[in-house]
C-alpha cells in the first residue's frame, strides 16, 4: 500500500471513448503528477499539479486533459485518443513541488494499463 | 544526448553474485539522486536516495560522482527478489523540481 490509489487498474477504449483515469493520495501531499510509461521508454512527465494548480504541462496533446479538484484527487480526462497512446499511466505524488531535496520523494499509483483500439 | 541514460542490459546473474549500474546524467544543475525500482506490469518504488558521501542499505550502495555527472548501485549477494528494473532518477530545478527517469536496467537473478 504506497497511500496513492488509481482506477481503473486496466482500460480498453475505442479512439471515439472519452474516459477518465482517476487517482487519490492518502498521504497528505501538495504536489500530484501524472506520467506515461510507453513499452520500452523512459517515464515521460506529463502534467504536474502543486496545491491544486497545474504548474507544468510538458507538451502534452489536448487529447489529454487533466484536473485537479483538491490536492489529494487528480484526474486526467483522455477523448479521441490515438492507438500510440496505449501505455502504463501512473499517477504520483510527493510533499512538495520546488524544494530541491533528498525528502522530494514520488510515490506512486499502480498505475493503469491503458489500450486503445 | 539523452538528459539520463543507464547500462542497457538486461543483467542476468547467479544468485549471490554482485552486480553494478551505472547511471550518467548530462544536466550538472542537478540536484538530487535515487534509485527506484520497477517490477515487471508495477509501478516503480523508490529503492534508496543518494547522498553526496555515498551511502549503503543492507546489501545496497549508491555513489555519487558530481564531477563525473555519474551514480551507480551495487547489490551484494544478489536475491532472486532483486529481479526487476531499476531505474535512476535525477532532479533539477527548472523553475520547480522536475524528475528525469532514466531508461531503466533489466536485472534477472537467476537460480
Amino acid at each position: 500500500e504506497t497511500g496513492v490509489t488509481q482506477t481503473p487498474r486496466h482500460l480498453v477504449m475505442g479512439m471515439t471513448n472519452k474516459k477518465s483515469l482517476k487517482c487519490e493520495q492518502h498521504l497528505g501531499h501538495n504536489a500530484m503528477y501524472w506520467y506515461k510509461q510507453s513499452a520500452k521508454k523512459p517515464l515521460e512527465l506529463m502534467f504536474v499539479y502543486s496545491l491544486e494548480e497545474r504548474v507544468e504541462n510538458n507538451s502534452v496533446p489536448s487529447r489529454f486533459s487533466p484536473e485537479c479538484p483538491n490536492s489529494s484527487h487528480l484526474f486526467l480526462h483522455l477523448h479521441t485518443l490515438q492507438p500510440e497512446d496505449s501505455a502504463l499511466y501512473l499517477c504520483a505524488s510527493s510533499q512538495d513541488f520546488g524544494q530541491g531535496s533528498l525528502k522530494e520523494k514520488l510515490f506512486f499509483g499502480s498505475g493503469t494499463q491503458l489500450s486503445v483500439l | 544526448r539523452k538528459e539520463v541514460e543507464q547500462d542497457p542490459g538486461p543483467f542476468n546473474v547467479p544468485e549471490g553474485a554482485t552486480v553494478a549500474f551505472n547511471c550518467t546524467y548530462s544536466n550538472s544543475a542537478s540536484q538530487s539522486f535515487f534509485w527506484y525500482r520497477q517490477d515487471c506490469r508495477k509501478e516503480p518504488k523508490l529503492l534508496m536516495s543518494v547522498y553526496s558521501s555515498g551511502n549503503e542499505d543492507g546489501r545496497f550502495t549508491a555513489q555519487l560522482n558530481r564531477a563525473s555527472q555519474y551514480i551507480s548501485l551495487l547489490i551484494r549477494d544478489s536475491k532472486l527478489s532483486d529481479s526487476a528494473t531499476y531505474l535512476c532518477v535525477v532532479t533539477y530545478d527548472n523553475y520547480g523540481q522536475n524528475f528525469v527517469f532514466g531508461p531503466g536496467t533489466r536485472l534477472s537473478v537467476l537460480p
